[in-house]
């Protein structure tokens, strides 16, 4: 068990819907990273929130969003859903070291 | 440009036998940090090992061991005495000093099958 929680773990949804994947990072640790692993792209980093701030920006698409609360969880919102999002999304977080990543959420877009 | 290379998409060993899995970086940075992960079919990132750029020695964590060379930047990761449960895609993954925080970029991953 790494201790980043993620939900929900596994989302079936239709093109054009919103959803949204929750991350609770380790405690104590500032930083959250959200992934996207697909089969064609394999794991691409999307962004980086540290404290609640924006920290790193990396292949996002403008449908996708995240933010970062003050209780430090986080919040990845996919809108308009196509069906090349379909993909295992990976939260992790850190502290000063390696990356402890959760289970993941498997979207599916039908 | 790539900074992450893993040039074996799969891999086979006999169980008990060892077997190293390549992972080659590019940086210019000369602060950076090289990991290793394993995913099973399961799905979940477990990380294995990790090696400084400043780490005069190579890094060991059981029966894993990374094989640090710096002038070539290569970094791969060795398994001794394999055993069925490691089978599984293996990820190397570098992150780079500087202002982009801690991010990690991954190679490609190689798909280690153990035989009996």
């Amino acid at each position: 068990d790494s201790g980043v929680t993620q939900t929900p773990k596994h989302l079936i949804t239709a093109t054009g819907q919103r959803v949204t994947l929750r991350c609770s990072p380790r405690s104590g640790d500032l930083s959250v990273y959200w992934y996207q692993q697909s089969l064609d792209q394999g794991l691409q980093f999307l962004i980086q929130y540290y404290n609640g701030e924006e920290r790193a920006k990396g292949n996002i698409l403008e449908r996708f969003s995240a933010q970062q609360f003050p209780d430090l969880h986080s919040e990845l919102n996919l809108s308009s859903l196509e069906l090349g999002d379909s993909a295992l999304y990976f939260c992790a977080s850190s502290g000063q070291g390696e990356l402890f990543f959760g289970e993941g959420s498997r979207l599916t877009v039908l | 440009a790539q900074k992450i290379t893993q040039t074996q998409p799969g891999m086979f060993v006999q169980e008990k036998e060892a077997v190293t899995l390549d992972c080659t970086y590019d940086t210019s940075d000369p602060s950076y940090g090289l990991f290793w992960y394993k995913q099973p079919s399961s799905g979940e990132m477990i990380f294995l090992i990790y090696q400084g750029s400043y780490d005069q020695q190579n890094a060991t964590e059981g029966r894993y061991s990374l094989n640090f060379q710096k002038a070539r930047k290569s970094a791969n990761l060795v398994i001794s005495a394999s055993q069925l449960g490691d089978s599984a895609m293996y990820f190397c993954a570098m992150r780079e000093g500087g202002e982009y925080g801690n991010k990690l970029v991954f190679g490609a991953g190689t798909i280690l099958r153990v035989k009996s």
